[in-house]
């Protein structure tokens, strides 16, 4: 299967940190990406992990990826107004399509 | 360019006609993919295309949509008989070999 959830709503302090949790099904996934899409945009990738992993550090931005219990996490440190979007999670899987979640939808509030 | 391009930016149309959505994915990309995005909901798989491979259709939600690569670049996604549950956003992306996909604008489809 190809499913990935996430939960779709998140809201979050200026300042905080904010957590997305991502689970998702195929354990044969290479990478697995986080993508941001703002209001009217399009999307863009944000940061992915590969599966060999358990962490990525990139900036504001830190990655988890617990392979037995397939779950992956994105933290964002610091959340400020500018991060306010969409967050997808996504997996390839039969090593070449993109799967994605239904997306979570942060809000940051003052 | 530069990035993936989508023409146009906005479409409306009538109920039952057809219309057509144009891709240009980023040069030298041998995947490209076709989604669609309804209001409020996450990206739905349509198609995919992967250099000279037979495309991988089993997103396509009806015989009303199909989508052809012409010489593994531009792509072009025809709606007939267009119905109102096709207004969405179509969303195009391209890349490598399961890596990651460089998505376009996308085609805001309204069918009135």
């Amino acid at each position: 299967g190809e499913d990935v959830e996430q939960s779709l709503f998140l809201s979050v302090r200026e300042g905080d940190s904010s957590v997305i949790n991502c689970t998702y099904t195929d354990s044969s996934s290479t990478y697995l990406y986080w993508y941001k899409q703002e209001p009217g945009a399009g999307l863009q990738l944000l940061t992915y992990i590969f599966s060999n992993m358990d962490m990525k550090q990139d900036q504001r931005l830190t990655v988890l990826l617990n392979k037995k219990d397939k779950h992956l996490s994105l933290r964002i440190a610091d959340t400020q107004t500018g991060d306010s979007a969409i967050y997808f999670c996504a997996e390839t899987y039969n090593d070449y399509k993109l799967s994605f979640g239904a997306g979570t939808t942060v809000t940051v509030r003052a | 360019g530069a990035g993936v391009s989508q023409s146009p930016s906005n479409k409306v149309t009538e109920k039952g006609k057809d219309v057509e959505l144009r891709c240009d994915p980023i040069s030298g990309h041998t995947a490209l993919y076709w989604y669609r995005q309804s209001l409020g909901q996450g990206l739905e798989f349509l198609i995919y295309f992967q250099g000279n491979s037979a495309p991988d259709k089993s997103g396509l939600p009806s015989d009303r949509f199909s989508a052809e690569r012409t010489g593994g670049s531009v792509s072009t996604l025809t709606i007939q008989r267009t119905q109102q549950e096709d207004s969405a956003v179509y969303l195009c992306a391209s890349g490598g070999l399961g890596t990651e996909a460089f998505f376009g604008q996308g085609t805001r489809l309204t069918v009135v």
